[in-house]
């Protein structure tokens, strides 16, 4: 089992540009979860979902866009990067909900926006 | 709010014991968690407290009073590759969890 995969590993843009980061998952889990991670600061969750075809906006949303592809994909997009959003972000998941159960993290996407 | 808070940085000798306290204050509680995350890497599952009491695992132990929103990690036999930051996570009443900024625990030979 691969666990929670994650694409890109790094990636740099220019304010303006677009991209996607893309998750995926084969421990058959329902809930998945979109983080980042900043220097002094805890993980703060961005979007989540509960199941297949659901998303839910966390603590810091904008400027970013969720979609549940299928059980076992998420995909985080930010549309127009700014600088704020240079960040290392975490995927991660859990076979129920996250405050109740073990989560699982990828590796991590490192995003540096210019 | 909702606020956890733990030591930034604490340095301990390998083969010695070291303890890592976390405080939290939630919107309601649903049970702490501990996660360990070398540097470059992804946060890993250490341990989850819901009730008040000690919870051991080999090497690491974990603690929780829920009354006065406090715990700790309690690591044994230091090792160089317990070398990391440790994060504290509370879960609150509608099992969000709330992160700590963590705590970066450097092993000195």
């Amino acid at each position: 089992n691969a666990g929670v995969t994650q694409t890109p590993k790094f990636r740099v843009l220019k304010t303006g540009q677009s991209m996607t980061l893309l998750c995926a998952q084969d421990m058959n889990h329902e809930y998945m979860y979109w983080y980042r991670q900043d220097p002094g600061m805890g993980l703060r969750l961005i979007h989540y979902s509960v199941g297949e075809g659901t998303t839910a906006k966390g603590e810091v949303p904008d400027g970013y866009n969720v979609s549940r592809l299928n059980k076992r994909e998420f995909s985080l997009r930010l549309e127009s990067a700014a600088p704020s959003q240079t960040s290392v972000y975490f995927c991660a998941s859990s076979y129920s909900g996250g405050g109740a159960d073990t989560q699982y993290f990828g590796p991590g996407t490192r995003l540096t926006v210019l | 709010g909702q606020n956890i808070d733990q030591p930034t940085e604490m340095t301990a000798t390998e083969g010695a014991i070291v303890q890592i306290n976390c405080t939290y204050q939630t919107s309601g509680f649903n049970g702490l968690f501990w996660y360990q995350q070398h540097a470059g890497e992804a946060p890993t599952f250490l341990s989850y407290n819901v009730l008040d009491g000690l919870e051991e695992k080999g090497r690491f132990s974990s603690f929780l009073s829920r009354s006065k929103g406090y715990s700790y990690l309690l690591l044994k036999e230091l090792q160089m590759k317990d070398s990391a930051s440790y994060l504290c996570a509370a879960s609150d009443s509608n099992y969000q969890l709330i992160w700590g900024a963590g705590t970066k625990l450097i092993i000195k030979p």
